[in-house]
């Protein structure tokens, strides 16, 4: 079965320390990842992919096949991060993007 | 034009009442998509439009009836809905998938349904 797990429903941490939000994800096929986010009142926008290895905003996600991961970072939160972040899988052949739960991350000054 | 625009942005109706909900883009993606979004919960797929055509259908009761007019337009057509029907709409596109490799989705800013 293809499913996308964000294990951390909520994520609080301090303006300048490290932020780490985790996905596994369960698929068959070779997997292609994405992070989406949501800032208040904005609409979902792409944040990163897999396949693309770059750094937005700071951001970065590498994929761990072994572990099944794609776990999001940032060396240094700033206040503008806060927001839902959504891991999702896109499932080959299907153009159908299934999502994890998303995770809540609060950036405090 | 970047953007994919969503019509109305918010709607009320009633259980009796027959509704349609608006998506357009005009970045020429060919796959266009309906997601269904609860308060707290991530999208979920609803329909998929590859090249105007219906490609997948997530078992969707059918008081909900999408329909894709032309490349640039996808409609969502609504009838008799349920009060747990309500919900913000998600219209999305993409480039669709190409050499197996697939495209990234960008979505409208949604319609918030409510049904009464």
């Amino acid at each position: 079965a293809q499913r996308v797990t964000q294990p951390e429903k909520l994520l609080s941490v301090f303006k300048g320390a490290p932020v780490e939000l985790k996905c596994n994800y369960s698929y068959s096929g070779s997997p292609e990842l994405f992070w989406y986010v949501q800032y208040s009142r904005q609409r979902l926008q792409l944040l990163l992919r897999h396949i693309s290895r770059e750094s937005i905003k700071g951001f970065t996600a590498d994929l761990n096949k072994g572990e099944t991961s794609f776990h999001l970072k940032k060396p240094f939160a700033q206040e503008e991060d806060s927001a839902m972040y959504y891991c999702a899988l896109l499932i080959q052949g299907a153009q159908k993007l299934v999502f994890g739960q998303g995770t809540r991350l609060t950036i405090n000054p | 034009d970047t953007e994919v625009t969503q019509t109305p942005k918010h709607l009320v109706m009633g259980m009796t009442n027959k509704k349609s909900l608006k998506c357009e883009q005009h970045m020429g993606h060919r796959a266009m998509y309906w997601y269904k979004q609860k308060a707290k919960k991530p999208p979920e797929l609803m329909f998929v439009y590859s090249y105007e055509k219906l490609s997948i259908n997530e078992s969707v009761p059918s008081r909900f009836s999408p329909e894709c007019p032309n490349s640039s337009l996808l409609n969502l057509h609504l009838h008799a809905l349920q009060p747990e029907d309500s919900a913000l709409y998600l219209c999305a596109s993409s480039q669709g998938t190409s050499g197996g490799l697939a495209y990234e989705q960008y979505f409208g800013p949604g319609t918030r349904l409510t049904v009464t």
